[in-house]
């Protein structure tokens, strides 16, 4: 089956300027998490959804970050007047339930520039 | 959730086994041993995960120390396709259970 898709692949922006990133996980999948990836680094966790609920946003790295689900499918997250820092992959995963930590199914991820 | 430490890099050759360690001295007992793996410009793929027995499943098989502070991924067979960032994370779940995140990893290079 159709596996977390990601849009847009690549995007480059100016810094200043909002970005929305998408995410459509596997179908069913009530659990969704967002990750940054910088150049050369691991994985940082920035926020996950149980269903539409985020119940822990400490992960954001500033006010700038946002993130929402709807209907327990698609997540957009949200990045306000980007800045350089900000030029990494996103990456979104998903799994069946909140489960300990096995079974998330990773996205492609969106390559974010901020010149 | 437990500090992990690997080595930045291995290699290995094609069709060998490829053993990938693990430290996390200060796993609690309610922390399970997770290894993921992220192939060059992909998202991470679960591989195996355990508590204190050992897991053996198609992609690998994971050995945990009696005392848990140590622990070894084996590939038994490598393939040029294992290439890759393999990450070792000790994770409790409960109310963190979300907060799954990855260290540096490391790179394992399958050469022919």
């Amino acid at each position: 089956g159709a596996g977390v898709s990601q849009s847009p692949s690549n995007k480059v922006t100016e810094k200043g300027k909002d970005v929305e990133l998408r995410c459509d996980p596997i179908s069913g999948h009530t659990a969704l998490y967002w990750y940054r990836q910088r150049l050369g680094q691991g994985l940082e966790f920035l926020i996950y959804f149980q269903g539409n609920s985020a119940p822990d946003k400490s992960g954001l790295p500033s006010d700038r970050f946002s993130a929402e689900r709807t209907g327990e499918s698609v997540s957009t997250l949200t990045i306000q007047r980007t800045q350089q820092e900000d030029s990494a992959v996103y990456l979104c995963a998903s799994s069946l339930a909140l489960l300990a930590g096995g079974d998330r199914y990773f996205g492609p991820g969106t390559r974010l520039t901020v010149l | 959730d437990a500090k992990t430490t690997q080595p930045p890099s291995m290699d290995c050759a094609e069709g060998r086994a490829a053993n990938l360690p693990c430290n996390h001295s200060t796993i609690s007992g309610n922390e399970y041993v997770y290894w993921y793996r992220q192939i060059h410009s992909q998202g991470p793929q679960y591989i195996i995960h355990g508590l204190k027995n050992n897991e053996t499943n198609e992609m690998a098989s994971l050995i945990i120390t009696e005392d848990r502070k140590s622990s070894t991924l084996i590939l038994p067979h490598a393939t040029l396709r294992d290439t890759a960032v393999y990450y070792c994370i000790v994770f409790a779940g409960g109310t963190s259970y979300g907060k799954l995140t990855f260290g540096q990893g490391t790179i394992l290079t399958v050469h022919p």
